[in-house]
């Protein structure tokens, strides 16, 4: 079954840092998600991507991160000076696009736990 | 701000018995609510949804309920199986937002016992 992966599974950074997270999504979906979630929070969208660009962004997604894909089959997330409050998991997400009648799921990967110390 | 809440954070249930885990919105403009299932160190999986124009859905053990007038939707699993164990997210959609721009709830924390 076709699957959402992402790397690395857990990345430690010093504060200040720049971090990139990858993820591979479904080789025929066309929506890119990134989403978070804080220990013991819930998940939290981030951001939306399609057609090579961003489509939606929550108040979270600020002007230190920025998404790409680079090719055809990454989608990345880059935090650019992390700081302590940017630890936790990070998902990413893929869908297919959806007709007005037609709703579709989007299918997460297993996530990259990010620890800012 | 908690558009979607899960009330209950822990439910405990014997297997073979039927599990009800409840979602309560705030937002009228919700049109797509989803159900997911999340194990430890995995990335949530995708349950079962339903639209706004619906009340029900089922599939296979699992059946969602949408109540609109009162803001509620529920998931029923029949029968509940140890493997069932898991948190499950209720989350919801926006009409006329990015498909996975998705409201998640805290998450209900199911228990299935032997």
């Amino acid at each position: 079954e076709p699957e959402v992966t992402q790397t690395p599974s857990h990345q430690v950074t010093q504060m200040g840092q720049e971090v990139i997270l990858r993820c591979v999504p479904i080789s025929n979906h066309l929506y890119f998600y990134w989403y978070r979630q804080i220990l013991g929070q819930k998940v939290e969208f981030l951001v939306s991507f399609y057609n090579n660009e961003i489509s939606e962004k929550s108040e979270i997604f600020d002007d230190q991160f920025s998404v790409e894909r680079p090719d055809g089959s990454n989608f990345t997330l880059k935090i650019r000076s992390t700081k302590l409050e940017d630890s936790a998991m990070y998902f990413c997400a893929s869908s297919t696009p959806g007709s007005r009648d037609r709703n579709t799921e989007a299918f997460f990967g297993q996530g990259t736990r990010l620890t800012v110390v | 701000d908690q558009q979607v809440k899960q009330n209950s954070p822990s439910l405990s249930v014997q297997e073979g018995r039927i599990s009800i885990l409840n979602c309560d919105y705030t937002n009228s403009m919700f049109d797509y609510f989803l159900w997911y299932k999340k194990y430890p160190a995995e990335g949530p999986t995708f349950l079962i949804s339903i639209s706004s124009i619906k009340d029900k859905n089922e599939d296979g053990r699992f059946t969602v309920f949408l109540n609109k007038s009162a803001k509620h939707l529920s998931l029923h699993i029949v029968p509940s199986q140890p493997g069932d164990s898991a948190v499950y997210f209720c989350a919801a959609r926006i009409y006329g937002g990015s498909q996975g721009n998705l409201i998640f709830g805290k998450g209900t924390k199911l228990s299935v016992k032997p």
